[in-house]
């Protein structure tokens, strides 16, 4: 069985400010982690996914996370928070065996 | 391709009623995942199928609830009798596989039961 742990369920940042967004995980078996972008209204978006393959993963509009297995962690970063990142995140995790495990979700506020 | 398309975006229903939530995958996709979201237990992975045959349906939360596909672009989950707990976004999902690679989400269904 795996799980995920988002800690903190808002994040706020200024524009321009650097982006960090948790993501601890369990699991009995190599995961393979995700994380997910979902506006208002909308469904879920890949932003970045580790498969195994480079332990720093680079994924769409900036943001990347790198796979710790020592601390069980797959943490979100940006560089430079945009008004436009605004908006929920949730990590995932899957043994490959079944389907996704998601973490409870962080709200990103960035404030102007 | 159009991407995963559920239907109807918005459901309003009274309690004791039947709710059918529809779901197309994308062509080519061999898996299909349901998923559940609430505000309380955040997003619930419901029941998946491979190949059009369900293989775990654990997360159904009751036998009120049910799901079936069809044939390869056709899903549906069904509640009945539906109750106000149902209250929630219901997302379906299709991947070339179990997780390995990407899982592409539809709109979702908000479903309200009064």
């Amino acid at each position: 069985a795996q799980s995920v742990t988002q800690l903190g369920s808002h994040v706020s940042v200024s524009e321009g400010a650097l982006v960090l967004l948790r993501c601890n995980y369990s699991s009995s078996v190599p995961p393979y982690l995700f994380w997910y972008v979902q506006y208002p209204n909308q469904g879920l978006q890949l932003l970045l996914k580790y498969t195994s393959a480079a332990t720093l993963v680079k994924g769409i509009n900036g943001f990347e996370a790198e796979f710790k297995k020592s601390e069980t962690s797959f943490h979100l970063t940006k560089p430079s928070a945009h008004m436009s990142d605004a908006a929920e995140y949730f990590c995932a995790v899957t043994s490959g065996a079944d389907g996704l495990t998601f973490g409870k979700g962080t709200h990103l506020i960035i404030q102007p | 391709d159009a991407g995963v398309i559920q239907s109807p975006r918005h459901e309003v229903t009274e309690m004791g009623q039947e709710v059918t939530l529809r779901c197309k995958p994308i062509s080519g996709h061999d898996y299909l995942f349901w998923y559940r979201q609430t505000m309380m237990r955040g997003l619930e992975l419901l029941i998946y199928f491979n190949n059009n045959v369900p293989i775990d349906d654990s997360g159904m939360p009751e036998d009120r609830f049910s799901a079936k596909m069809p044939n390869a672009s056709f899903s549906t989950l069904k509640i009945q009798p539906s109750e106000p707990r149902d209250s929630a976004v219901y997302f379906c999902a299709s991947s070339g596989d179990r997780g390995h690679t990407e899982a592409f989400f539809g709109q979702g269904t908000r479903l309200t039961v009064v």
